[in-house]
Parts: structure tokens; sequence; C-alpha cells
């Protein structure tokens, strides 16, 4: 079955403290996984994707196919950072259809 | 660029009451979504129009929710007649294209409560 597992419903950290939001999924077959992002009063959006290996607002996520995570990381983390995040998955196949996690929302305290 | 819209963006009905939600996908994008997201559940596609074509509709419970795309640019979704449980917030994507690359901008949701 194709499935997506935020196991936090919340993660709360102090300003300037390492976070990790953890995703792990299953997916028979070679899965884009996505990580997107929901604001206070804002629309949702995509954050980063892992096939562009790139960093967004200074968050970085490694996919790791032998334990399935993808887990979305940021040394220090601030203030604005608060917000629902969601990891997805999509694949070939899947014509764009996206697989969400149920979410964790990030609450950075100062 | 407005981005994805969507309204109502919020709605009240008794249920066995009809409701409609109507959404514009950005200009260009051939794809669109309909997601429901659930209070504290991410968002589950509902259906996926390539163009004017439902290409997938797997999940869209066909007893009472019905959709269409007839031009190929607006879309509406309807639920007829509502029940308590469709209580959510109904989310419109749109992409350029259908595939997994394509990335996927959402719309602000419009959010009904059926009482």
């Amino acid at each position: 079955a194709q499935r997506v597992t935020q196991p936090e419903k919340l993660l709360s950290v102090f300003k300037g403290a390492p976070v990790e939001l953890k995703c792990n999924y299953s997916y028979s077959g070679s899965p884009e996984l996505f990580w997107y992002v929901q604001y206070s009063r804002q629309r949702l959006q995509l954050l980063l994707r892992h096939i562009s290996r790139e960093s967004i607002k200074g968050f970085t996520a490694d996919l790791n196919k032998g334990e399935t995570s993808f887990h979305l990381k940021k040394p220090f983390a601030q203030e604005e950072d608060s917000a629902m995040y969601y990891c997805a998955l999509s694949g070939r196949g899947q014509g764009g259809k996206l697989i969400f996690g149920q979410g964790t929302e990030l609450s950075v305290k100062p | 660029e407005a981005g994805v819209v969507q309204s109502p963006r919020y709605k009240i009905i008794e249920k066995k009451q009809p409701v409609a939600f109507w959404c514009n996908p950005i200009s260009g994008h051939n794809t669109l979504y309909w997601y429901l997201q659930n209070l504290g559940q991410g968002p589950e596609l509902l259906i996926r129009y390539e163009n004017e074509e439902a290409v997938d509709d797997s999940q869209l419970p066909k007893d009472r929710f019905s959709a269409e795309r007839l031009k190929g640019v607006d879309s509406t979704l309807k639920i007829q007649p509502a029940e308590l449980g469709d209580s959510a917030v109904y989310l419109c994507a749109s992409s350029f294209g259908g595939g997994p690359e394509e990335t996927q901008y959402f719309g602000p949701g419009t959010r009904l409560l059926v009482l």
C-alpha cells in the first residue's frame, strides 16, 4: 500500500535549536518525495522536492531508500518556521497524484 | 498572478442540502486537482483533470459527489445531498502538466460545515 507517515503531530523547539521533522513512506516503485508547508492563514505551498536536491529557507531533506524515509531538517530553527508541514509522495504512473502524510505542526518558541 | 482562485471561502449548510465549489486554476495550467482535507489530516485526492477529461476519479464518492471542467479551465465540485461527514476543507490545485515532476499550486480552499 502507498502510505506516508508523519509520526509527530506537534514538534516544539526553541529558536536556534536544530529541528527534524520525520517522514516515512511505503511505496512499491521509485517515489518522488516532497515537503509542503502551510503558514498561518496562507495556502499550502511546495517547500522542496527530493529530486532537486536544493535547500529552501535553510531546510534540507535526504531521501533514504533503505529506511524509506525523507526527514526534513534545519540546523537552526527560526520563529518564522512555525507552520504545518506535510510530507507527500508521488510516482510514475500516479499522474501527479500526491499522497500526503497527516502533517506535523512545528512551533518555534522564542 | 492571482494564483488558484476558489469560491466560496466558507460555506455553512444543513445536511441533505446541495453545495457547489468553484475553482479557477492558474492560466495555462492543464491539470486540475480537487483534494479533500479532513480536520487533522493531510489532503486526499478526489479527482484529477487533464484539460476537460477526468483521468482519475477513483476516490470520488460518485453517489453524492460530481465534478466538471467543461471547457478545460474552471471546475466545479458538487455534493448532493451533503452529509455531516462532508464537513472539511476542499482544496483545488493546478499544475502545468500531470506528471510528478510538476509543481502543484494550491488554492486557499473552501471550508464546508454541514449542520
